[in-house]
């Protein structure tokens, strides 16, 4: 089974639905991550949370919102969906370590999303 | 504010060429700079982690080198094959910040 989890892989909605995209992870992580990705603009951050009471805004983070079920889940919300989030959305784990070494990020498969 | 690029932003090459991929950053400041692949619909997936004391890490075919006077980083592959068709991304974490991402650079690799 994969390390890191993602629901739905696609998504089609209309403008103005609320939608939830929902991530899971084994790694056993304290880091979480929601990134979006357009075409040529790389990987924008969303929102990410450092533990479960620890959620912090991104770069992009207007429009989206998000839940920290548990140390293994952490869900993005769309609470009005309009054309322009219409991306490739990704959600990411990392092992941060406080005494040291490196920090690695680990990555779902993505969800499409085509919002009409 | 952290920014990273890439050139170039797409690449074709014949089958057993050596090529390089580089990668730019504005904060020479960097706690570790990632290099990643992405296949078509699929996610990420890490290559090689280079952290501020390194200068280089190697992983089979691939080697990834780092400047942080300089602000830049490059990807070797070497003897590409059609497998290394993809997408590579590089990534920069600045401590206590958060990882910033380039634009990546596509690759194709003819047969």
């Amino acid at each position: 089974d994969a390390d890191v989890t993602q629901t739905p892989r696609n998504r089609i909605t209309k403008t103005g639905k609320r939608i939830m995209l929902e991530c899971s992870q084994t790694k056993g992580h304290d880091r979480m991550y929601w990134y979006r990705q357009d075409p040529g603009l790389g990987l924008r951050l969303i929102y990410y949370s450092f533990d479960v009471k620890d959620i912090n805004k991104g770069e992009i983070s207007d429009g989206y919102s998000v839940s920290r079920q548990a140390q293994a889940k952490f869900s993005l919300s769309l609470e009005s969906a309009i054309p322009n989030q219409t991306a490739l959305y990704f959600c990411a784990t990392s092992d941060f370590r406080p005494a040291g070494g490196p920090e690695t990020q680990y990555f779902g498969p993505g969800t499409r999303l085509l919002v009409l | 504010k952290q920014e990273v690029t890439q050139i170039p932003a797409a690449l074709s090459v014949p089958e057993g060429e050596n090529l390089v991929l580089n990668c730019s950053f504005t904060d020479s400041a960097i706690y570790n700079l990632q290099w990643f692949r992405q296949d078509p619909g699929k996610g990420l997936t890490s290559l090689l982690l280079i952290q501020s004391s390194q200068r280089e890490q190697t992983s089979g075919r691939l080697n990834a080198s780092l400047d942080k006077s300089s602000g830049r980083s490059t990807l070797y592959i070497a003897a590409s094959q059609p497998g290394d068709s993809a997408t590579y991304l590089c990534a920069v974490n600045n401590y206590g910040q958060n990882f910033v991402f380039g634009p990546g650079t596509r690759l194709s690799v003819l047969p």
